[in-house]
């Protein structure tokens, strides 16, 4: 079975300062796994993705993560946080079968 | 290009009333269909998907029940609804590669 684990259910940054979301998964199976992104009130975006290859993967408004096999984590970083990267992000893990399975998110804070 | 649509994008409905939301994709054959359901504070959850018309899975007992009666259609109903129905429901769809692409979500609120 698959779980994620998302360190943090809030993490405050400054505008300009490197934003740092963590996620730890477990899975039986070479995993796929995912970082989306959840403004209020509306569905989740995808971000990024790995499947197989480059360990590091570039995503959509800056965004990248690097997975790393031996620590089992696929963190998601920015240089430069801005106003606009404010929303809730969910890390999740593919069975590949049918379903993902979703950490239970980290709302992202920017402030000024 | 492919779009999922969900509606209402809104419900308020009293407590004891029939549900049914409707999701659709468009753009693309033989999709993967997923209802989730977020609660305050409570993440994503699963509630039931499909790999074909007809052929639904439920991941937790619950009120609600969920059909496709076309390719890319996918509806989530309940014949009573209860004040613990309320959340957010999202609506996704995925092909092979694993990734899910997800509806706009429907608000819904017992009352």
């Amino acid at each position: 079975a698959q779980s994620v684990t998302q360190l943090g259910s809030h993490v405050s940054v400054s505008e300009g300062a490197l934003v740092l979301l963590r996620c730890n998964y477990s899975s039986s199976v070479p995993p796929y796994l995912f970082w989306y992104v959840q403004y209020p009130n509306q569905g989740l975006q995808l971000l990024l993705k790995y499947t197989t290859g480059a360990t590091l993967v570039k995503g959509i408004n800056g965004f990248e993560a690097e997975f790393k096999k031996s620590e089992t984590s696929f963190h998601l970083t920015k240089p430069s946080a801005h106003m606009s990267d404010a929303a809730e992000y969910f890390c999740a893990v593919s069975d590949l079968q049918s379903t993902l399975t979703f950490g239970k998110g980290t709302m992202l804070l920017v402030s000024p | 290009s492919q779009t999922i649509h969900q509606w209402p994008a809104t419900l308020v409905q009293p407590v004891g009333s029939p549900l049914s939301l409707e999701c659709t994709v468009e753009g693309t054959s033989n999709p993967n269909l997923y209802w989730y359901r977020q609660a305050a504070g409570r993440g994503l959850q699963l509630l039931f998907y499909s790999v074909g018309i007809g052929q639904i899975s439920s991941e937790v007992p619950q009120n609600l029940s969920a059909s496709r009666p076309q390719d890319r259609q996918f509806i989530l109903s309940s014949k009573k609804l209860l004040l613990s129905d309320s959340g957010f429901y999202l609506c996704a769809w995925s092909v092979r590669t694993y990734e899910q692409y997800f509806g706009p979500g429907t608000r819904l609120t017992v009352t």
